[in-house]
């Protein structure tokens, strides 16, 4: 299917390890980019690639995928963090673009 | 400095035509594509279309096919979003976002700061 699913809300407690994941068939053949969003802003783009940070993003953020599965985890999460979490990668014909429901994260 | 800078807020009326843009500076602009993003009050972002600056290729997203037209002026380094018939249900914030690789559309780095385009009798 062209559908890439995330859960609505997750929450971490301040300084632990949080996995926000994203599933979809495109993501057997396509990377997924994962983009933060906080109220009133545009979003950022935190990772891209198999696991790429642009310029400016802490190293507590990573990207991963298996299978069907791609996974952004923020190490340590700090209050800073708390945003919608979009995932985005290709539908599985290649030429078209999808964006994840979203994940609110709050960080408490 | 990389950036994209949007037009501004538009008030418009139903039935009204409507052209918005997205100035690129600071990078060449026909070696990335550019991208349109919707975000409707409170909901999520949703991929519009997307354009090769290079060669001007355009592709749609299946729900946006025939509803908005994508283009670019090189010349200038703008691309735009443009419709020909507004609806109430086209009121949303919408952002423009600049590839972060040359010819590649994986990933957008660089976002305008967005236009707010209200759509009320």
């Amino acid at each position: 299917s062209s559908e890439l699913t995330q859960d609505p809300a997750v929450s971490v407690a301040s300084g632990q390890t949080v996995r926000i994941t994203c599933q979809g068939d495109s993501l057997r053949g396509y990377y997924a980019s994962w983009y933060q969003q906080k109220p009133g802003q545009a979003p950022v783009l935190v990772i891209y690639g198999k696991n790429n940070r642009p310029s400016g993003i802490p190293d507590r953020f990573s990207g991963s995928s298996s299978g069907n599965t791609a996974s952004l985890t923020i190490t340590g999460a700090r209050a800073e963090d708390e945003a919608d979490y979009y995932c985005n990668s290709r539908d599985s014909s290649g030429n078209h673009l999808l964006f994840g429901g979203g994940t609110k994260l709050t960080v408490l | 400095e990389v950036q994209l800078v949007q037009s501004g807020a538009e008030v418009k009326k139903p039935g009204e035509s409507l052209k918005i843009s997205c100035k690129g500076s600071g990078y060449s602009f026909t070696s990335y594509w550019i991208g349109w993003v919707r975000q409707m009050p409170g909901k999520g972002l949703e991929w519009m279309g997307i354009i090769y600056l290079g060669d001007s290729d355009t592709r749609y997203s299946p729900s946006f096919q025939g509803q908005v037209t994508i283009s670019a002026d090189k010349s200038i380094s703008t691309a735009y979003l443009q419709w020909s018939s507004l609806k109430a249900s086209d009121t949303a914030m919408y952002y423009c976002a600049r590839g972060v690789v040359p010819a590649a559309y994986d990933a957008f780095d660089i976002w305008g700061q967005g236009t707010m385009v209200t759509v009320s009798s």
